[in-house]
């Protein structure tokens, strides 16, 4: 347990569905993130958020939509995604950026088809 | 943009060898190198955070140097056990502070 909870576990989506992954972290830290991992790719940065506010969007094409609510929990909504898209999505929190460690949740196996 | 290349892609040893693991990153604007491990079925797992020059990091039979100067990190494992087999990330931060950059790992697997 890493004190970081994603849901769901996997997905499977249509191509004009709408959906949305949850994170929640219960370790009071400042910063969060989502990452993708694709077959034999680096884990890829698409969004940060320090204190509520989205601070890094690496061109992340516009129907992946992030929301940060508070302090412990991110969303990213997601609407007409393309097969491409198929990947795992992992959320992770660190207490500040850069040179804290972060601790990643389970992650989301998402499938478009 | 920051590129962190691993070497190499994958390991196969057998329990009891020791083994390491090469990260390159940019050695301009450094800021930090973090090393995950990540099992299957888990999440990854933070092993070391290194900031300066010519840090030694270690934890149990695992242990990690830094070189901020030429822009490379090793892991090493002493004696691998089945146990140790997972992926090991590298991951550098840019003197900006800004989110981490991955390598794409390097998988190892241990016989017993």
């Amino acid at each position: 347990e890493t004190g970081v909870t994603q849901t769901p576990r996997h997905l499977v989506m249509g191509m004009t569905n709408k959906k949305s992954l949850k994170c929640e972290q219960h370790l009071g830290h400042n910063a969060m993130y989502w990452y993708k991992q694709s077959a034999k790719k680096p884990l890829e940065l698409m969004f940060v958020y320090s204190l509520e506010e989205r601070v890094e969007n690496n061109s992340v094409p516009s129907r992946f939509s992030p929301e940060c609510p508070n302090s412990s929990h991110l969303f990213l909504h997601l609407h007409t995604l393309q097969p491409e898209d198929s990947a795992l999505y992992l959320c992770a929190s660190s207490q500040v950026r850069g040179s804290e460690k972060l601790f990643f949740g389970s992650g989301t196996q998402l499938s478009v088809l | 943009i920051l590129n962190v290349e691993q070497s190499p892609q994958s390991l196969h040893v057998q329990e009891g060898d020791s083994t390491n693991f090469t990260c390159s990153f940019p050695s301009s604007n450094f800021y930090a190198l973090h090393w995950y491990r990540w099992e299957t079925a888990k999440s990854p797992e933070a092993l070391f955070v290194m900031t300066l020059n010519g840090d030694e990091k270690k934890k149990g039979r695992i242990s990690a140097t830094l070189n901020t100067k030429e822009g490379y990190s090793y892991l090493y494992i002493k004696g691998s056990q089945p146990e140790d087999s997972a992926t090991y990330l590298c991951a550098s931060v840019n003197q900006a502070g800004t989110a981490l950059i991955f390598g794409k790992g390097t998988t190892l697997s241990v016989s017993s």
